[in-house]
């Protein structure tokens, strides 16, 4: 399965902290995605890496994509509790994009 | 539109009623998706339509789930004798182009069979 698996399942931190969220997967990508999910709806998408890419910001994320490893991390910095969410990575391979189960944020102000 | 417009945004029914789930996606996307997700999960992708090529099933779950497209507009998902295992949040995504690309997603339908 080309399924991304976040780590931690949930994740509870001070407002101000970092918040570092992983991602592994198992197969080829084009490109990996994160995406952001409140109250259980419709997704955002926060940041979209290609497989040639090792890292990309965007205001306070960072993305950082090891092919070689499988894996990428999400960086959330001075975290604000409006961040609490789940957030989700997503890959793009040969089929349509495959989502994992997510990580549970939850900054505390 | 403006967004991806998903309709109903809430149905309860009764097992083994018929529903028609419906989406708008973003004017000019070729390429539509549906997922579903059962509380506290991730998304599990059940079909997904590229322009006027036949579209991935793969991911339906029984031949209960059936979805069309009428071009590149308004999509349904029908799901004929629902089960209670069926209830969920259904999410329909658009993107410009491709298997590759960002998605916009809906809001969502969160159907309960009771």
């Amino acid at each position: 399965s080309q399924q991304g698996e976040e780590d931690p399942q949930a994740l509870s931190i001070q407002e101000g902290e970092n918040a570092t969220m992983n991602c592994s997967y198992k197969t080829s990508i084009n490109n990996l995605q994160w995406y952001r999910q409140n109250s259980g709806r419709g997704l955002v998408h926060l940041i979209l890496i290609r497989s040639n890419e090792r890292e990309k910001h965007s205001g306070r994320l960072r993305v950082t994509l090891d092919t070689s490893k499988k894996s990428s991390s999400l960086l959330i910095t001075a975290s604000r509790a409006a961040d609490t969410a789940s957030y989700f990575c997503a890959t793009a391979g040969n089929t349509p994009l495959v989502f994992g189960k997510g990580t549970r944020l939850s900054v505390i102000a | 539109g403006a967004g991806v417009s998903q309709s109903p945004s809430n149905k309860v029914t009764e097992k083994g009623k018929d529903v028609e789930l419906r989406c708008d996606p973003i004017s000019g996307h070729t390429a539509l998706y549906w997922y579903r997700q059962r509380l506290g999960q991730g998304l599990e992708f059940l079909i997904y339509f590229q322009g006027n090529s036949a579209p991935d099933k793969s991911g339906l779950p029984s031949d209960r789930f059936s979805a069309e497209r009428t071009g590149e507009s308004v999509s349904t998902l029908t799901i004929q004798r629902t089960q209670q295992e069926d209830s969920a949040v259904y999410l329909c995504a658009s993107s410009r182009a491709g298997a590759n690309e960002k998605l916009f997603f809906g809001s969502g339908t969160q159907l309960s069979v009771l």
